[in-house]
Formats: structure tokens, sequence, C-alpha cells
């Protein structure tokens, strides 16, 4: 089973519309989870940390369910520019950052 | 700030070729990290450094080597290339080991023939 979990995609969404992806990770001793954006051919960078009591940035809502294991991502009112693929991060108790192999988003007009 | 930057962006070696992937970041952050990132596999950790004269492996260390004389620099030796590690190359660096952000350069695509 690997460390993280993430459904590939593609989700396929028209502009406006809510769409929400999931992850899974197995360590229950993870410390710290992350939500990465990489666009096409380009470096992945740091979309929003995601905090034991949920958190808002904008459009963009992340959940953390420990008991469950998965983290989440929610994003609101879709736009063309957010088409991209999400890359859900753990960290655990090391010095190191375990990456799902992402989610990938495509809005379309 | 540059940021993070490597060099080359582009790169293809022969079978057995050595080469050196170079990495700088001008932001003084202690932490950087090699990563490679294949189809259907996720970014993988080759090596990381907690600082100058600290590196320590990952986990898909071989073939590879590094090295921190400086916290600005941080090269990742191919010793011998293989077909296996045709790839994109990934450098990143970060405040702390708490990695709570990584700032990633613009990466190096690697063909080895």
């Amino acid at each position: 089973r690997k460390e993280v979990e993430q459904d590939p995609g593609p989700f396929n969404v028209p502009e406006g519309a809510t769409v929400a992806f999931n992850c899974t990770y197995s360590n229950s001793a993870s410390q710290s989870f992350f939500w990465y954006r990489q666009d096409c051919r380009k470096e992945p960078k740091l979309l929003m940390s995601v905090y034991s009591s949920g958190n808002e940035d904008g459009r963009f809502t992340a959940q953390l369910n420990r008991a469950s294991q998965y983290i989440s991502l929610l994003i609101r009112d879709s736009k063309l520019s957010d088409s991209a693929t999400y890359l859900c991060v753990v960290k655990g108790l090391t010095d190191k950052l375990i990456f799902g192999t992402g989610t990938r988003l495509q809005v379309f007009p | 700030n540059a940021g993070v930057t490597q060099t080359p962006k582009f790169q293809v070696l022969k079978t057995g070729q050595s080469m050196t992937l170079q990495c700088a970041q001008d932001m003084n952050h202690e932490y950087m990290s090699w990563y490679r990132q294949d189809p259907g596999m996720g970014l993988r950790l080759i090596h990381y450094s907690v600082g100058a004269g600290i590196t320590d492996q990952g986990e898909v260390p071989n073939g590879y080597n590094v090295s921190r004389s400086t916290t600005e620099d941080f090269p990742l030796r191919l010793l011998s290339a293989a077909p296996s590690q045709t790839s994109v190359y990934f450098c990143a660096s970060s405040y702390s080991h708490r990695l709570n952000e990584q700032y990633f350069g613009p990466g190096t695509r690697l063909t080895v023939t």
C-alpha cells in the first residue's frame, strides 16, 4: 500500500463548479499535511497547509480527518486558472515529505 | 531573490556517463533536498541535507551522490548514468527541517540513452 494515495483523475469540471479531492495516508504518526499545486511541466508550489481544525484560503478549503487518515481539498467557484495537478503531501516524524502522485484537475469554459 | 535555481534545464546523457546537476538557493535555507519525478510515481526523495556538511539518504539514493559544502549549494552527481535515471529532477529548499514550506527549483529534464 502506498503511503499517500490520491485519485489521479482527471477531474473535468466547468467554470464555477465546486470540486473536492481526497487523499489517504497510511502512517497514523504523520504530523503535518499540505496541498501543493503543480502546473504542467513546472515545479510544485505550496498551495496551503492543512490544520487539524480545517482551514480556508479564499476559494480553497482543506480538511484533516485523523481518525480516518485522510485529508481533503475543496475548490469553490472553479476558474480556468485552477487547472493543474494537486499533490497531497504528508510529513511524519522524520525530516522527509511523502508526496502523493497527484490529482489532475481540468476546468473547462 | 532568485529563489532556487537549477542547471541545466535539459540534459541528454549516454549510458555510463557521469554528470552533476547544480542547485543553488539564495534564501539562507538550512534544509535542501533532491527529488525525482516519474509518471505515476510522484516525487521521490533522493538525498537531503539539514545543513552545510550534513547529508543523508532518501528513498531512492542508489546511483547518486551529494555534498553540501556551503549553505547555498547542493549539487547532485550521477556517477554512471543508466536509462532508469531518465526523469525530471527537482531541487528544493526549506527554512528548516520542519518543512512547513518547500521551495522548488524549475527542474532538470534528464534523458539517458
